[in-house]
């Protein structure tokens, strides 16, 4: 079983759609965590980090659940420039490791 | 952009051979991770490096080395290459090796072993 686990997709959904992805880690020592965002054949780029609080940013909204050890980013009203790969990271800091899951992947359609 | 720059972009090897990738860090980071990337997954921790330092590594074989220099560039060496070892290995520095900072990618260095 991988440490970080996402649905793959791909999710395909109209422009306007609201979309939610699902990320599970299985190390509890797991201090960090963040959603990046990669574009077709480029490098990842930090889309937000995750608080145990919840936190928004725009039309990005994402939650932790420490004790289910779940993630999750929703999306509400989906641009076309949303059509991306979405990647799970997980950090345990005292280990010096980021963990990433193999990303799931968004096409948002006219 | 980042401020983290690879080299080189693209490169094909032949099994067997040896190859070192290069990795300029973002201004005033101190902390360099490298990360191999097989086409269709996420990016694998391979090792970080801080203050010259390995700090943290993942399941990758010796084969697999690298170095931190004093003004925080970094290199990663693949000895014996093998065809699995074909990815893209990117590189991303960050300001602390602690707490919650940012990982800065560079654009990474695709690696080809026929």
């Amino acid at each position: 079983r991988k440490e970080v686990e996402q649905d793959p997709g791909p999710f395909n959904v109209p422009e306007g759609a609201t979309v939610a992805f699902n990320c599970t880690y299985s190390n509890s020592a797991s201090q960090s965590f963040f959603w990046y965002r990669q574009d077709c054949r480029k490098e990842p780029k930090l889309l937000m980090s995750v608080y145990s609080s919840g936190n928004e940013d725009g039309r990005f909204t994402a939650q932790l659940n420490r004790a289910s050890q779940y993630i999750s980013l929703l999306i509400r009203d989906s641009k076309l420039s949303d059509s991306a790969t979405y990647l799970c990271v997980v950090r345990n800091t005292n280990a010096g490791k980021s963990t990433f899951g193999d990303g799931t992947t968004l096409t948002v359609k006219p | 952009e980042t401020g983290v720059t690879q080299s080189p972009t693209h490169l094909i090897k032949t099994r067997g051979q040896q190859v070192t990738l290069r990795c300029s860090s973002q201004s005033g980071h101190n902390t360099v991770s490298w990360y191999q990337q097989a086409l269709g997954q996420g990016p694998q921790f391979i090792f970080q490096y801080y203050r010259e330092e390995e700090n943290g590594r993942g399941n990758f074989p010796p084969r697999f080395s690298g170095l931190q220099f004093p003004n925080y560039s970094s290199e990663l060496n693949v000895n014996a290459l093998e065809l699995d070892d074909s990815a893209l290995y990117l590189c991303a520095s960050s300001l602390r090796l602690a707490g919650t900072g940012e990982l800065f990618f560079g654009e990474g260095s695709r690696l080809t072993v026929l």
